[in-house]
Formats: C-alpha cells, structure tokens, sequence
C-alpha cells in the first residue's frame, strides 16, 4: 500500500539555526500538506500545496516558513530561523483521486530546538 | 463552540466491550468527516470516513447527526489493539480541523 515518508524522523537544531523537512508524498496524489503537533496538544494545519503553489495556510505559517516541491517526488517545509516554540511534530499529508480530501499522513518529523 | 470539541477521556474498558466517543462540531456547512486513529508518538491514521448519515466498517459504526452537528464512533468488541486516541476530524476548505481527541485504554 502506498506510503508518505518523511526524513529526517528526528531533527535536533539550534536555536536560530534553518531547519529544511522532507516529504514524498503518495505517488499519485495532487494536494499535498504540513500540519504539526506540540506535544500534548492537537494537531494543527499550517499550509496546503496544489498545482506548484500554496492554496491555503494558517496564522502558524508566517514569514519564517516556506514550502517548496522541488522535484516531482519531494515536498520540503523549511522553517528559516527556528524558535524553542517551534519544538513539536511535523507532519507531511497528501490526498487526491475522487475522496480528495481525505488526508493520509506521514510518519512526522521530531523537531527538537535547543 | 469549538469548531470540533470532543472528551478527551480516558475510557478505560475492559476486552470484548462497547464503547461511544462523540464529537461536535460547528460549521454547518461541512459535507464530510472523519475518525482517525493516533497511537502515542505516531501519525493520525484515517479510520473511517462519513459521508452521509453514517458508515460501518466490521467493529466500527459512525453515525452523523447533522442537525445537531454530532458525530459518533461506536467501537464494538473492544481489543486490546484498540487501545489508542481517536480523533475526530471535520474539514475546513483545503485543511483539516482536528479535536483534540479521545483516549482509550482497553484492558485485559
């Protein structure tokens, strides 16, 4: 059964420092997503991807976020300069076909800032 | 009201019981939604998906109330395996709008 990945699983940085996560996405799909979850908390949406630009994204997603699908199978979130409020699980989504928007996650990515 | 308020719990039910989370939501205007599974440390795994009044799939039921804004998950038969947080899950344009969900401890 098709899959979303994501690398790194865990990813420590420093305060300050630029943080680039990665995604493929489930190979037919058109919609691509990041949402995170701090931990203890909900999840959260922060940005959607259709058609090589972002469609929709949170009050989360500012300035310091950007996304990127750099080639026809990766999908990257980069945060430029991370903050310690920035520490929580990040995951990759994707969705297509005719249920388009039922949304099949990735493993996540462990963001730890120091 | 929350846009998707759910008892976060714990349930804590013994193997082989029924048992009912329930979920309301506040935009009328949402035509589908969802349960997803979240097992500790993991990522949000789709469960079951409503499109109309409800869906049934083996041990699971979910039922859809809409002029109430209610959505139920009814687990049969509870297994051990079950044991999880179950997130009741309602869309919003292009994104997902998550509770923040329902633990369950199924025990022996």
């Amino acid at each position: 059964e098709p899959e979303v990945t994501q690398t790194p699983s865990h990813q420590v940085t420093q305060m300050g420092q630029e943080v680039i996560l990665r995604c493929v996405p489930i190979s037919n799909h058109l919609y691509f997503y990041w949402y995170r979850q701090i931990l203890g908390q909900k999840v959260e949406f922060l940005v959607s991807f259709y058609n090589n630009e972002i469609s929709e994204k949170s009050e989360i997603f500012d300035d310091q976020f950007s996304v990127e699908r750099p080639d026809g199978s990766n999908f990257t979130l980069k945060i430029r300069s991370t903050k310690l409020e920035d520490s929580a699980m990040y995951f990759c989504a994707s969705s297509g076909g005719t249920r388009y928007n039922e949304q099949f996650f990735g493993p996540g990515t462990r963001l730890t800032v120091l | 009201r929350k846009e998707v308020e759910q008892d976060p719990g714990p349930f804590n039910v013994p193997e082989g019981a029924t048992v009912a989370f329930n979920c309301t939501y506040s935009n009328s205007a949402s035509q589908s939604f969802f349960w997803y599974r979240q097992d500790c440390r993991k990522e949000p795994k789709l469960l079951m998906s409503v499109y109309s009044s409800g869906n049934e799939d083996g041990r699971f039921t979910a039922q859809l109330n809409r002029a109430s804004q209610y959505i139920s998950l009814l687990i049969r038969d509870s297994k051990l395996s079950d044991s999880a947080t179950y997130l009741c899950v309602v869309p919003n344009t292009d994104k997902l709008i998550f509770g923040t969900g329902t633990r369950l401890q199924v025990f022996p």
